[in-house]
């Protein structure tokens, strides 16, 4: 699986636009990109994934680039409950088996008052 | 909603003791994983299966192994519990599309302590 850069940390207003980038340089052309948050003391949760077009669900938005050599996740309008570890994966779709997603070190994003 | 319940929140056992952890699904997943997490090293995966009796090893198998006898359970059983594996373990559960990768539920995780 490709390898993931995230900015260790950021922060946001409340109510703003969070924007969290993930560089995917090596990404292979079958490879997704999947984006899981973790709040303190539970287990990581899924937001969004996509392949190469922009995709937008009821918790984010994810804005691949053109190259796909990275990405953004974006929470439209951040609330306290946002404030967790956020983990760009990019991974080959399992086919026929499965193996483990391969978290990095995320972004802990921090949303202020 | 799919759920993946850990059987313990939190657990203390002694080194040396057989420990298992018990983690069950409601939605008719071919595939189950575990993890554990530490500070500075994030999610590592230790074991994980794609089909009931199946099971593949991740990352860091070593001290560990797994039964799957059932579809909706999957269990960790730490032979011989050690210090160093004193972590907060993850149970995950997904399902198989041929055509599109679909994401992972995770549980709420076990805090396990081995004095």
């Amino acid at each position: 699986d490709a390898k993931t850069t995230q900015p260790p940390s950021m922060d946001c207003a409340e109510g703003r636009a969070a924007n969290l980038p993930c560089n995917h340089s090596t990404i292979s052309g079958n490879e997704y990109v999947y984006w899981y948050r973790q709040i303190h003391s539970q287990g990581p949760q899924y937001i969004i994934h996509g392949l190469k077009n922009n995709e937008t669900n009821e918790m984010a938005s994810l804005i691949i680039t053109e190259d796909r050599k990275s990405s953004t996740l974006i929470l439209p309008h951040a609330t306290l409950r946002d404030t967790a570890v956020y983990y760009c994966i990019v991974r080959v779709a399992s086919g026929g088996g499965a193996d483990g997603l391969t978290f990095g070190k995320g972004t802990h994003l921090i949303i202020q008052p | 909603d799919v759920k993946v319940t850990q059987s313990s929140r939190y657990l203390v056992k002694r080194t040396g003791e057989k420990v298992f952890l018990e983690c069950v699904q409601d939605m008719d997943h071919e595939n189950m994983f575990w993890y554990r997490q530490d500070p500075g090293l994030g999610l590592r995966l230790i074991y994980f299966s794609y089909d009931v009796k199946m099971k593949e090893k991740g990352d860091i198998p070593e001290g560990y192994s797994v039964s799957r006898e059932k579809k909706e359970r999957f269990s960790l059983i730490l032979e011989s519990a050690s210090t160093n594996q004193t972590s907060m373990y993850l149970c995950a559960s997904s399902l198989t599309d041929l055509i599109m990768n679909t994401e992972a539920f995770f549980g709420q995780g076990t805090r396990l302590t081995v004095v």
